[in-house]
């Protein structure tokens, strides 16, 4: 398996412009967590899905934020407008949760800077 | 609320020598933690995990030891590598939950 694989591995975008991150877990797992890392708030988790059901989105900072699941293959981050104050790494995750609690594996992050 | 922080922003160790990363939470009612470990530009890597009713575990040069009594604990590297140069962070759930809780992370630097 290739991993999670997140895109794009980088964005520069301008202010008041949409942004769209997207990630497609690991085969088979049935948890996906989105997680916005900075060097002020270190790693923070935004949302986690559960079998594509949105469970606990309390970590999404403002309405500018949202998150979909339509399969169990692919995820978005969307931020409308996004704002210089969003630039960070963010990092899309999932587990397999069967019995007990297990690792996240994690993607290699999207760079997001908004100047 | 809750938080898991770290005692220390960064390490220097020589190489061969042992490590050890310290970490602080506040909520009790963790019962469950990890230590990850973060390389430049990549994700966060998992490298081992204890449960509340544990107090040490092994693995692979690695040890973590959970003190609930002041909720804190630590991972311990052994015969520290240059390879093992990272950001290292625990990682904190809470019970009944899958809401992971992050430290701010501890930089660890391997001097050869």
């Amino acid at each position: 398996d290739a991993g999670v694989i997140q895109s794009p591995r980088h964005e520069v975008t301008e202010m008041g412009q949409e942004v769209t991150l997207r990630c497609k877990p690991i085969s088979g797992h049935d948890y996906l967590f989105w997680y916005r890392q900075t060097m002020m708030r270190g790693l923070e988790l935004l949302i986690y899905f559960n079998n594509n059901v949105p469970i606990d989105d309390s970590g999404m900072p403002e309405d500018r934020f949202s998150a979909k699941m339509p399969n169990a293959s692919f995820s978005t981050l969307k931020i409308q407008p996004s704002e210089p104050r969003d630039s960070a790494v963010y990092f899309c995750a999932s587990s397999l949760r069967t019995t007990g609690i297990t690792e996240a594996f994690f993607g290699q992050g999207t760079r997001l800077t908004v100047v | 609320g809750e938080s898991v922080g770290l005692h220390l922003p960064t390490l220097s160790v020589q190489e061969g020598d042992n490590s050890i990363i310290n970490c602080a939470y506040s909520n009790s009612a963790s019962d469950y933690f990890i230590w990850y470990k973060q390389e430049s530009g990549k994700g966060p890597q998992f490298i081992i995990d204890i449960r509340s009713n544990m107090d040490k575990r092994q693995g692979q040069r690695v040890t973590v030891l959970l003190n609930k009594t002041v909720k804190h604990l630590s991972l311990q590297i052994a015969a520290t590598q240059p390879g093992d140069s990272a950001v290292y962070f625990c990682a904190g759930f809470l019970t009944g939950g899958f809401k992971t809780i992050f430290g701010a992370g501890t930089r660890l630097f391997v001097k050869a």
